[in-house]
């Protein structure tokens, strides 16, 4: 069974440029939490969505950012105009479904820098 | 406020030391979940253990322990003979009842010398 997959895990872009980043949760598992990881700090939930919905968005900036879990394929993290300090790393985990915690893993993570 | 403090910023120890990480959380709901999650130098997240609210007893894996006391608001985890390997930084992290999201402290970094 694979495990969370993010795409790509490193990316590059230019002050004022789009970032999109890709997340397919595990088999079977129909909920998604974005984390963002900034140089040396710990992680900070950003948005948790299930199939077509996003149910919590409470943690992501208010401008430039959005998250959508369409019914067919990944989810997917879209940074417009990105700037110098949205370079960090970005974190996808899923659950099968609200309140199995103990099955909500991690993907590998996308590495962002912004130049 | 839902807060997890990681006092120790690093820590070095010798191959086969024992060592103990700490972690400090706050949170007014009576029923939440705690966690441990490993990230190697390769940068992904490895899920360590889960612990809701209910379960104190403490819990050993291998060379892994974890101490859950509730009167201290503390889970800290201690690693016994430690090994190279085990370098890596250590987050804790707390899930409030009712969401699934997590809070995380800021990590521990832990290096581990031959």
């Amino acid at each position: 069974n694979a495990g969370v997959m993010q795409n790509p895990r490193h990316l590059v872009r230019r002050r004022g440029q789009e970032a999109r980043l890709r997340c397919s949760p595990m088999k079977g598992h129909s909920h998604v939490y974005w984390y963002r990881q900034l140089p040396e700090e710990g992680l900070k939930f950003m948005v948790y969505l299930q199939k077509e919905n996003i149910i919590d968005e409470s943690g992501m900036p208010k401008e430039r950012f959005s998250a959508e879990f369409p019914k067919e394929g990944p989810s997917i993290l879209r940074i417009q105009q990105v700037v110098r300090g949205d370079s960090a790393a970005y974190f996808c985990a899923s659950s099968p479904a609200q309140g199995a915690m103990d099955e909500q893993y991690f993907g590998p993570g996308t590495r962002l820098t912004v130049t | 406020a839902q807060k997890v403090t990681q006092a120790q910023t690093e820590i070095s120890v010798v191959e086969k030391e024992d060592v103990t990480l700490d972690c400090v959380y706050e949170t007014r709901d009576t029923t939440y979940y705690l966690f441990w999650y490993k990230q190697p130098p390769s940068g992904e997240l490895v899920f360590l253990i889960r612990r809701n609210s209910f379960d104190e007893q403490n819990e050993i894996s291998g060379r892994y322990s974890w101490n859950f006391q509730k009167s201290t608001s503390s889970f800290n985890f201690t690693i016994t003979a430690s090994q190279v390997v085990d370098s890596a930084v250590y987050f804790c992290a707390l899930s409030p009842w009712n969401t699934d999201k997590l809070i995380f402290g800021t990590g521990t970094r832990l290096q581990v010398f031959p």
